[in-house]
């Protein structure tokens, strides 16, 4: 199987901008989650998709927006980008009964100038 | 609420030597446990997890870990490290009761030759 595939690997973007990253999870995995990684605060949770509909979120504000597709593949945007944005974005995806094992994409690394 | 303690940010072990990366944890119903390793600018590669049953887990590469509830520990283990070892390793928390992945701040192994 194909794992979890994220594009783009890389964006710079500047201050005020918005950003759209995208998340294809492995065949048959139905759960999507989203993380931050930053040197300061290491990896945080985002928010968990699941047949479409956000089914946990974390402690991020409003400008941190995610949805997913019929297809389970999923988006994550971020409006109003602030310089504390840049960090490393990585997809998860799951299957339903898998005691939460999670399968990780190779992120997306965001420079916000 | 479930957290996680990575006891040394850094640890450096000679080539052949015992590696032993320590994590504690904090949860109030019964966890499920992971150890994951990320390499330079890439995500993360499952180690191995703890669900439920055995409380040593073997996983990849030569790895283990114990599951030791009345400690709440699952340190990680490999009796001979290897110069591909050198990576950077994060113990996470989850529970049956939610998606998300509770990681501890990492743990980065240098292998020296």
């Amino acid at each position: 199987k194909a794992g979890v595939t994220q594009t783009p690997r890389y964006l710079i973007k500047t201050r005020g901008q918005q950003v759209t990253l995208s998340c294809s999870p492995i065949s048959g995995h139905r759960s999507v989650s989203w993380y931050q990684q930053t040197p300061g605060q290491g990896l945080q949770f985002l928010f968990e998709y699941f047949s479409e509909t956000q089914r946990n979120k974390g402690n991020f504000p409003g400008r941190f927006s995610g949805r997913q597709f019929s297809n389970s593949r999923s988006e994550m945007n971020v409006s109003t980008l602030e310089l504390g944005d840049s960090a490393l974005y990585l997809c998860a995806s799951r299957a339903e009964s898998s005691y939460n094992e999670q399968f990780f994409g190779p992120g997306t690394r965001l420079t916000v100038l | 609420a479930q957290s996680v303690t990575q006891l040394g940010s850094h640890v450096s072990v000679s080539e052949g030597a015992l590696v032993l990366l320590r994590c504690n944890y904090s949860s109030s119903v019964p966890p499920y446990l992971f150890w994951y390793v990320q390499y330079p600018n890439q995500g993360l590669q499952l180690l191995l997890k703890y669900t439920t049953g055995a409380t040593l887990v073997k996983g990849i590469n030569g790895f283990e870990a114990e599951f030791k509830k009345s400690e709440t520990s699952f340190h990680l283990t490999k009796p001979s490290a290897h110069m591909s070892d050198a990576a950077e390793y994060f113990c996470a928390v989850s529970t049956l009761y939610t998606g998300k992945l509770i990681f501890g701040q990492g743990t980065t192994l240098q292998v020296k030759p």
